[in-house]
């Protein structure tokens, strides 16, 4: 069965840092393009970053330039996303979500068909 | 506010059919493919269109998709109860970033 699990969120106070993980299985991870997507609860889905199958293309949404970084373990099928400098603004569920074509060179959005359940991270004082 | 428009809320009666628009730019509808995504509360979101009308296996015909200059459109025809969800356009901008639509929930009367 192909799957995407994500690891525990948590709870962390602003200014400070946070990675999640995401297990792939049931698939060749290491050939496709993986996403981090998030979402506020009750509110729309914001892209947070893609990564090509072999990291060389990584991509981030302004909101997330230069605290957060994406990188994945093509040997423990396994996607990354090191939050750092955290903000009241990015408590959310955060999604992993695999691109629906592989990929072994360059990427290329082609739709997310692929996603895992979400974990919550809220950041609070 | 989303670069992609989409209209907060839809609505139709059972058996019609119903469109979701969704509203970019040269640098991202206009020059890129377009996704559909739906989402049920609770969920994670399931890919409905991919390629502005391409349906993956498993999603019904009553789903269609089209694309025309910086403009796509959803349709939903044979509206069943089930459809009720949250709707989502999304594409590729030419500023190395994905797009998603603001979502339109889509109400079954």
């Amino acid at each position: 069965e192909v799957q995407l699990v994500e690891s525990r969120g948590g709870v962390v106070k602003p200014g400070g840092s946070l990675t999640l993980s995401c297990a792939a299985s049931g698939f060749s991870f290491s050939t496709y393009a993986m996403n981090w997507v998030r979402q506020v609860p009750g509110k729309g889905l914001e892209w947070v970053s893609s990564i090509s199958s072999s990291s060389t293309y990584i991509y981030y949404a302004d909101s997330v330039k230069g605290r957060f970084t994406v990188s994945r373990d093509n040997a423990k099928n396994s996607l990354y996303l090191q939050m750092n400098s955290l903000r009241a603004e990015d408590t959310a569920i955060y999604y992993c979500a695999r691109d629906q074509f592989a990929m072994t060179a360059g990427y290329y959005y082609s739709g997310l068909d692929v996603w895992g359940q979400g974990t919550t991270v809220t950041v609070s004082s | 506010q989303s670069v992609l428009t989409q209209p907060s809320s839809a609505s139709g009666t059972p058996g019609q059919r119903v469109t979701i628009s969704c509203s970019g730019s040269t640098s991202n509808i206009g020059g890129n493919y377009v996704y559909w995504y739906r989402q049920f509360p609770g969920t994670a979101p399931r890919l409905l269109i991919y390629r502005n009308n391409q349906r993956p296996s498993g999603v019904p015909d009553r789903f269609s998709g089209s694309k025309s200059g910086t403009s796509a459109s959803l349709a939903i025809s044979g509206l069943r109860s089930e459809d009720e969800a949250d709707y989502y356009c999304s594409t590729w901008d030419d500023s190395l970033t994905v797009l998603f639509g603001g979502g339109t929930k889509l109400t079954v009367l």
